[in-house]
């Protein structure tokens, strides 16, 4: 069974500081993954995605993620953070080549800007 | 764009009654899913739908039930319900075979048992 695990469950920053979250998966085949966004009191967004190709993957809101095979992780950086990206984030995989697959979340990062 | 729509968006209920959660999903989307986040929790998949027939099973209780209709609308139907159930109960479609696999999330509908 695919698991995700987040390193950090609460992470807190001030402005224009980098962030960098981390994940890795667990998952004995090939995988999509993603960074869903949950600001507070609202649903998932997606930050960005991958499936195949460049593992350097960008995303909205200036957010990128790299993928590394050898490691399993997906990590998710932002070279500059704001206060409007105080939000909840989540690390997600499904297993590739069968759509239709549930989506696997890790446990969640809080991620709090301060101003 | 069209997105995934959720009803009703808050839901009071009390111990022992039943529920009903209903999600349409985005216009020629075949596959829904169906997540349950408790407070402070990451979301758990329940179940999921693709074509009208159960595709997937997760951590779902017995005490509760889900259908795709010919529309393509999905409704999550709760029984006896427990204070454990309340949580944020999120739907999400995509389309089978799509190149992107990404799943589309509806607004929620937040559940409070009292």
């Amino acid at each position: 069974a695919q698991s995700v695990s987040q390193h950090n469950h609460h992470v807190i920053l001030s402005e224009a500081a980098s962030l960098e979250l981390g994940c890795n998966y667990s998952y004995g085949g090939t995988v999509n993954l993603f960074w869903y966004v949950q600001y507070p009191g609202q649903h998932l967004q997606l930050l960005l995605k991958y499936f195949s190709g460049d593992p350097l993957v960008k995303g909205i809101k200036g957010f990128e993620a790299e993928f590394i095979k050898s490691k399993f992780s997906f990590n998710l950086r932002k070279p500059s953070v704001q206060w409007s990206d105080t939000a909840e984030y989540f690390c997600a995989v499904t297993s590739s080549g069968a759509a239709g697959n549930k989506l696997t979340f890790g446990g969640g990062t809080r991620v709090l800007v301060k101003p | 764009a069209a997105g995934v729509i959720q009803s009703p968006r808050h839901l009071i209920k009390e111990k022992r009654e039943t529920a009903t959660l209903k999600c349409y999903p985005i216009p020629r989307h075949d596959t829904v899913y169906w997540y349950q986040q408790g407070p402070g929790q990451d979301p758990q998949f329940l179940i999921s739908f693709y074509e009208k027939m159960q595709s997937d099973k997760g951590s779902i209780p017995d005490r509760f039930s889900a259908q795709q209709f010919s529309d393509y609308h999905s409704e999550l139907n709760m029984s006896s319900l427990e204070l454990g159930d309340s949580a944020l109960y999120f739907c999400a479609s995509s389309v089978r075979g799509a190149a992107d696999y990404e799943q589309y999330f509806g607004p929620g509908t937040r559940l409070t048992v009292t």
